[in-house]
């Protein structure tokens, strides 16, 4: 069983540009989740995609977006860079079925936007 | 808006002793409970989950709920250097979603 990988690790970008994360699921998952964590906050959740539609958002705006593919992989896209974008960023992938279900988390995108 | 509220900490205890995590959380149609363990630099991992009034235990750790007060607590009996990290309470919310975190609760076991 493989777990939840995400890429890059690490990136740096100027305010203004444009970033594509991305992320593979844990095997059997069909649902998978973005969330943005600033340093010494909770995980601040972005958004839900399944069956490769989103199906929840958090309060981010719309140049957050995304993609999930078939494969039930993922894109995490930012229009538009600014300072704050700053922090890491995680893929979760869960089984939908079961409300019991909690996430497997990636290991994260740390992007730095300077 | 909903919330999830947790004691930012830091929390010290000795090594062997029960460290006790509390979180509150404002959404009272919320069904499942989870905590997630995050060391620095690292990402969260699944520890708990619970869905049930009552407790819920797995080797050293309890989990608590109470829906009628809005609370979950996490217990860690025998407390090991190893589990000094960041302790982070989530709810899921009515609609089944998304999941809500809370800011976490820095634990600091002393050897």
């Amino acid at each position: 069983e493989t777990g939840v990988t995400q890429s890059p690790t690490h990136l740096i970008k100027t305010r203004g540009q444009q970033v594509t994360l991305r992320c593979s699921s844990q095997s059997g998952h069909n649902t998978v989740s973005w969330y943005q964590q600033a340093l010494g906050q909770g995980p601040q959740f972005i958004f839900q995609y399944y069956r490769e539609e989103e199906n929840g958002r958090g309060n981010f705006p719309p140049r957050f977006s995304g993609l999930q593919f078939p494969n039930y992989s993922s894109e995490l896209n930012v229009n538009a860079l600014e300072l704050d974008d700053s922090a890491l960023y995680l893929c979760a992938s869960s089984f939908k079925s079961g409300a019991a279900y909690g996430y497997t988390f990636g290991s994260g995108t740390r992007l730095t936007v300077v | 808006q909903k919330e999830v509220e947790q004691n930012s900490g830091p929390l010290s205890v000795p090594e062997g002793a029960i460290a006790s995590l509390n979180c509150t959380y404002s959404d009272r149609g919320s069904q499942s409970f989870f905590w997630y363990r995050q060391y620095s630099g690292k990402s969260p991992e699944l520890i708990m989950f619970i869905y049930s009034n009552g407790d819920k235990e797995d080797g050293r750790f309890t989990a608590q709920l109470n829906k009628a007060s809005q609370y979950v607590s996490l217990l860690i009996r025998d407390s090991q250097p190893s589990d000094s990290a960041t302790y982070l309470c989530a709810v899921k919310d009515t609609g089944g979603f998304k999941t809500i975190f809370g800011a976490g609760t820095r634990l600091f076991v002393k050897a």
